[in-house]
């Protein structure tokens, strides 16, 4: 158990709302990432951190956006949900110091944007 | 581009042996992983493969071959419990793990 938690589980939202999802981590792990997993695709990278205050672009940015100010928490935004990002989202941390390390994922947000 | 290609579906009998192949065409190569995903739940670590030739561990094992691109998760004496997608990961030269879309398992009585 790598100690990870997210909130909330589930969301459901409206079309052009704000929406926050929070990682947090327990075990003071430097390297932590968002994805999101929808049927038919692989795991895609949102993005991810290397440190406090600092982030990196993954694969599926445009639309989201992140914050870590501190090492535990990973904060997630959607600015103005669509409903294209209706999907379940993964939180992850790399249990060494680099990419190469394994991931261990958090249980998930489900985010339904009507 | 980036390719990991998994079946999607594979169907097996319990007590059986299963091979779940994953072939990939990545920009570099520094591992691969192997994840279990139940229904619901998250993907949950079982191997990372970096060097040629099969690791095993318990009733699991992975086998990789750089040079054809070409990995399989093993899983032995199946069991009901073993239904669930098996995620199939590559880091590839820049350090990002690119995912192939999942191979779901069923597994029969």
């Amino acid at each position: 158990d790598a100690g990870i938690t997210q909130s909330p589980r589930h969301k459901v939202t409206e079309t052009g709302t704000p929406v926050t999802l929070r990682c947090h981590q327990t075990e003071n792990h430097r390297y932590m990432y968002w994805y999101r997993q929808d049927p038919g695709h692989g795991l895609r990278l949102i993005h991810y951190s290397y440190g406090v205050k600092d982030t990196d672009k993954g694969e599926v940015s445009d639309g989201y956006s992140v914050s870590r100010s501190k090492t535990e928490d990973f904060l997630l935004t959607l600015e103005s949900a669509t409903s294209s990002q209706t999907s379940v989202y993964f939180c992850a941390i790399s249990e060494g110091q680099g990419h190469t390390d394994t991931q261990y994922f958090g249980p998930g947000t489900r985010l339904t944007v009507l | 581009g980036q390719n990991i290609d998994q079946p999607t579906e594979m169907t097996a009998t319990e007590g059986a042996i299963v091979q779940i192949n994953c072939t990939y065409q990545t920009s570099g190569f520094n591992g691969l992983f192997w994840y279990q995903q139940h229904a619901g739940e998250a993907p949950t670590f079982l191997s990372y493969n970096v060097l040629d030739g099969l690791e095993e561990k318990g009733r699991f094992s992975s086998f990789l071959s750089r040079s054809k691109g070409y990995s399989y998760l093993l899983l032995k004496e199946l069991q009901m419990k073993d239904s669930a997608s098996y995620l199939c990961a590559v880091l590839d030269s820049n350090y990002q793990l690119i995912w192939g879309a999942g191979t779901k398992l069923i597994i029969k009585p």
